[in-house]
């Protein structure tokens, strides 16, 4: 069963407006991860957030991370058509299990 | 630049015969993973390993066999490829708990 799950499954915005996508997870984490991934290719780290912290930036990511309600969110301040792609939560969890995926979101940014 | 790498990037062939995807990594990272994601679809975990002589099943069961005699290498079998196994197949690998790093993926067509 597949540890998270992103909402929304689709999301079209014309360029310049903000992206929020969310994501929900069943168990302990170690982090929580974001990643992007291009039509047809692998997948490139975004960003990681440890357990023991609420938000973190990275460019025009925000990225927070709630453990008491098991959620997370990433958001892409003023999109741009180039990021027009799939985004995919991921959790480490604390017991030493594998890097788990949810369903992702696919993000389609309007020029 | 990740330091993975996977081959063949893309494969047609019969049903029944035999294949291995290959993946290698030169960053010397300890755990690996096979992931099989259908287009457009969520990451299903099939492979994963802890490192050298460890290798264990993931969420989604798989026909697929994988061995990790090297630390850089994780390749991937099919004794018997049928039309059920066409796919998008990801390797990545990680340090024990940070980002992980993908490889660009084998697109595997069985027909």
């Amino acid at each position: 069963s597949q540890q998270g799950e992103e909402d929304p499954q689709a999301l079209s915005i014309q360029e310049g407006e903000n992206a929020t996508m969310n994501c929900s997870y069943k168990t302990s984490i170690n982090n929580l991860q974001w990643y992007r991934q291009n039509s047809g290719r692998g997948l490139v780290h975004l960003i990681l957030i440890r357990s023991n912290e609420r938000e973190k930036h990275s460019g025009r990511l925000r990225v927070t991370l709630d453990t008491s309600k098991k959620s997370s969110s990433l958001l892409i301040t003023a999109s741009r058509a180039a990021d027009t792609a799939s985004y995919f939560c991921a959790t480490d969890g604390n017991a030493g299990n594998m890097l788990t995926f949810g369903g992702g979101t696919r993000l389609m940014v309007k020029p | 630049e990740a330091d993975i790498y996977q081959t063949p990037r893309y494969l047609v062939i019969g049903t029944g015969k035999k294949i291995t995807l290959e993946c290698s990594q030169t960053m010397g990272h300890d755990k690996m993973y096979w992931y099989q994601q259908d287009p457009g679809m969520e990451l299903h975990l099939i492979h994963y390993s802890y490192g050298v002589n460890s290798t264990e099943k993931g969420d989604l069961s798989s026909e697929s066999t994988v061995s990790r005699i090297r630390t850089e290498h994780f390749p991937l079998t099919l004794e018997s490829a049928r039309p059920s196994h066409t796919s998008q197949y990801l390797c990545a690998s990680s340090e024990q708990a940070g980002e992980a790093f993908f490889g660009q993926g084998t697109r595997l067509t069985v027909v």
